[in-house]
């Protein structure tokens, strides 16, 4: 089965320095992955993707299959960055196709001044 | 234009009493999907719909929640004779088509506790 592992429950770090969140997954196939924000008081929404290879909000994040993660990624965090980050890929359905997302437990980031 | 709306935003209710939550989908988004996010499990998928159709109902916690879609847009979710370890926020999430590619757009959730 799918998971994907998110070691970090909280993450502190102070403005201006770089931020890398790790998200480890295990998947059959060619996965699919996403990270998700939630900030305070907001609804969860998309941040990237990686088959779109964008940058969002100066966040990239790599796929390295052979290491089977997908961290993401800032050199300059900003405190709009605090916020819960979720990785995300999609659950294989029985019919071949996917189902709902897997999450990691989520990344509570925290950005001192 | 109007994202996902989900209603009620909080309910409160006694253990052993039914509950429905209802969600809204962007128009035109053909999935939708069920999540329970809770402190000790995260978010924890619970079921999707394609169209009015829901493929698998293996995610479901247990045969007191069930769901459904009319329309191919509003959904409610149904938990009956409620317990305490039901208490959760409850998110609805739309996308434009089922595939995992597909980027989903979620609603403010259900913030559900039961008594």
């Amino acid at each position: 089965a799918q998971r994907v592992t998110q070691p970090e429950k909280l993450l502190s770090v102070f403005k201006g320095a770089p931020v890398e969140l790790k998200c480890n997954y295990s998947y059959s196939g060619s996965p699919e992955l996403f990270w998700y924000v939630q900030y305070s008081r907001q609804r969860l929404q998309l941040l990237l993707r990686h088959i779109s290879r964008e940058s969002i909000k100066g966040f990239t994040a790599d796929l390295n299959k052979g290491e089977t993660s997908f961290h993401l990624k800032k050199p300059f965090a900003q405190e709009e960055d605090s916020a819960m980050y979720y990785c995300a890929l999609p659950e294989k359905g029985s019919g071949g196709g996917a189902d709902g997302l897997t999450f990691g437990k989520g990344t509570h980031l925290i950005i001192q001044p | 234009g109007a994202g996902v709306s989900q209603s009620p935003s909080n309910k409160v209710t006694e253990k052993g009493k039914d509950v429905e939550l209802r969600c809204d989908p962007i128009s035109g988004h053909t999935a939708l999907y069920w999540y329970r996010q809770s402190l000790g499990q995260g978010l924890e998928f619970l079921i999707y719909f394609q169209g009015n159709s829901a493929p698998d109902k293996s995610g479901l916690p247990s045969d007191r929640f069930s769901a459904e879609r009319t329309g191919g847009s509003v959904s409610t979710l149904t938990i009956q004779r409620t317990q305490q370890e039901d208490s959760a926020v409850y998110l609805c999430a739309s996308s434009l088509e089922w595939r995992g590619a597909y980027e989903q757009y979620f609603g403010p959730g259900t913030r559900l506790t039961v008594t």
